[in-house]
């Protein structure tokens, strides 16, 4: 089965870019019919969408975020990629990266925490 | 809107059947699917399309979908069985999570 490690720096500072990456292992990335997202989840609280990226390297992203979020596939690392601009201590979570199957997510990868501080 | 609303948390005693809902406006005609989060770990699906079971899941997961309400049922609740749960629906090219139950085994 198909296993996810999400990889990145641990602290971010306020007003700069976070950027994670999601390695895939066991399996494809870049066949037809392979699609990815990311979800987060601050301290405590819920889980939030952040957005996906398809085979087809369409994305779709939450319309809370779109305007600071990018996705994107590197076929030839077997990795996905997560860029959050304009970080404020709000975006302090656990990222997940997670294989979207038909509508759902299923596997996730263990979670990275990224923390926003000075 | 595809808000969907989950109980904040919830007890069931030990051996007892759990029933957590997750609620929206005609969630019916929508998949929704279930996650299990354990503390410190990452979500597990545990039920997709409304009432599927992936492997390795036990039989005593199940869940059913009709109307307004969705619900995740736990058969012959466990011990750990105690966690977060999460139902997620996909509509209008955007994924919204329900806010979470909390399952008490007692």
């Amino acid at each position: 089965q198909v296993q996810l490690q999400e990889s990145g720096p641990g602290l971010v500072r306020p007003s700069e870019t976070l950027s994670l990456t999601c390695t895939v292992s066991g399996g494809s990335i870049s066949s037809n019919g392979y699609n990815w997202g990311w979800i987060r989840q601050p301290p405590g609280k819920g889980l939030e969408w952040i957005g996906n990226i398809y085979y087809s390297e369409i994305t779709s992203y939450s319309p809370s975020l779109k305007s600071r979020v990018t996705i994107s596939v590197d076929t030839s690392k077997k990795q996905f990629s997560l860029r959050l601009s304009s970080v404020t201590a709000a975006d302090t979570a656990v990222y997940y990266c997670a294989e979207w199957v038909g509508d759902w997510f299923d596997p996730w990868g263990q979670g990275t925490l990224v923390t926003v501080s000075s | 809107s595809s808000e969907v609303t989950q109980p904040l948390s919830m007890s069931v005693a030990l051996g007892q059947p759990a029933k957590i809902t997750c609620g929206g406006h005609n969630i019916g005609f929508k998949n929704v699917h279930w996650y299990q989060q354990k503390p410190g770990q990452a979500p597990m699906l545990v039920i997709y399309s409304d009432s599927n079971r992936p492997s390795g899941i036990p039989e005593r997961f199940s869940g059913s979908n009709s109307g307004n309400t969705a619900t995740l049922t736990i058969n012959r609740a466990q011990a750990g069985d105690e966690a977060d749960y999460y139902c997620q629906v996909w509509d209008r090219s955007a994924v919204f999570f329900g806010g979470g139950t909390k399952l008490t085994v007692l």
